[in-house]
């Protein structure tokens, strides 16, 4: 099945750019998401991006995605202590009419100020 | 406008309890799920339901039971409650649109002892 891979932690300090990087082994996905869960709470959708498109810039957010090496980020510019929480990548597993999303572990984004 | 809402939000239960964790979304949506989330595993998928009336095994079933009231409520049944259980629960729902944006409730923390 699907297998979607992060690093689990990232320091940055307040003002600098933020990569979050997540690998993957299945390329069926249409669209390919960014999920953030702050502490105590459930996961919004930050971005997502659709499989034919390389980059999709959204104010601070930059996503790149090389398709060929399986690979996903996401770029926080000027990140901010309120950027501080957990960042998951998710893509759909198997066919996309069920819904059904599978996500990587989720990294811990921590920001210094 | 609540979006998808759970109950309980905290729960303690003893081995071999049961419970019922509960789900209500009021944006009309088809699809719903139950993630259980632990420590660097991210999110796996326990069950869906596509619409009214079905439901379906994902990644993690054993232990769980789901029952789609209607289009509106999905709930999460625990028959025989064991450590391994003790997580934090998500409840989400989905439109399925051509962008397949996932709500997600607040989660519900259940311990197992």
């Amino acid at each position: 099945g699907e297998d979607v891979e992060q690093s689990l932690f990232l320091s940055v300090r307040e003002g600098d750019s933020s990569v979050i990087n997540c690998t993957y082994t299945d390329s069926s996905s249409t669209y390919l998401y960014w999920y953030k869960q702050e502490p105590g709470a459930g996961l919004q959708l930050l971005t997502y991006i659709f499989s034919n498109m390389d980059m999709k810039q959204d104010q601070r957010l930059t996503v790149l995605l090389n398709k060929k090496d399986k690979h996903l980020s996401l770029r926080i510019a000027d990140t901010q202590t309120g950027d501080s929480a957990i960042y998951f990548c998710a893509l759909e597993n198997g066919s996309s009419n069920t819904g059904k999303l599978i996500f990587g572990q989720g990294t811990t984004l921590q920001v210094k100020p | 406008n609540a979006g998808v809402t759970q109950t309980p939000k905290f729960q303690v239960l003893k081995t071999g309890q049961s419970m019922t964790l509960q789900c209500a979304q009021d944006m009309n949506h088809n699809s719903m799920y139950w993630y259980r989330q632990d420590p660097g595993m991210g999110l796996r998928l326990i069950y869906y339901s596509a619409s009214e009336g079905t439901t379906d095994k994902g990644e993690v079933p054993n232990g769980y039971n789901v029952s789609r009231l209607n289009k509106r409520e999905f709930s999460l049944r625990l028959e025989s409650a064991a450590p391994s259980q003790t997580s934090v629960y998500f409840c989400a729902s989905s439109s399925r649109d051509r962008v397949n944006t996932i709500y997600f409730g607040e989660g519900s923390w259940l311990t197992v002892v």
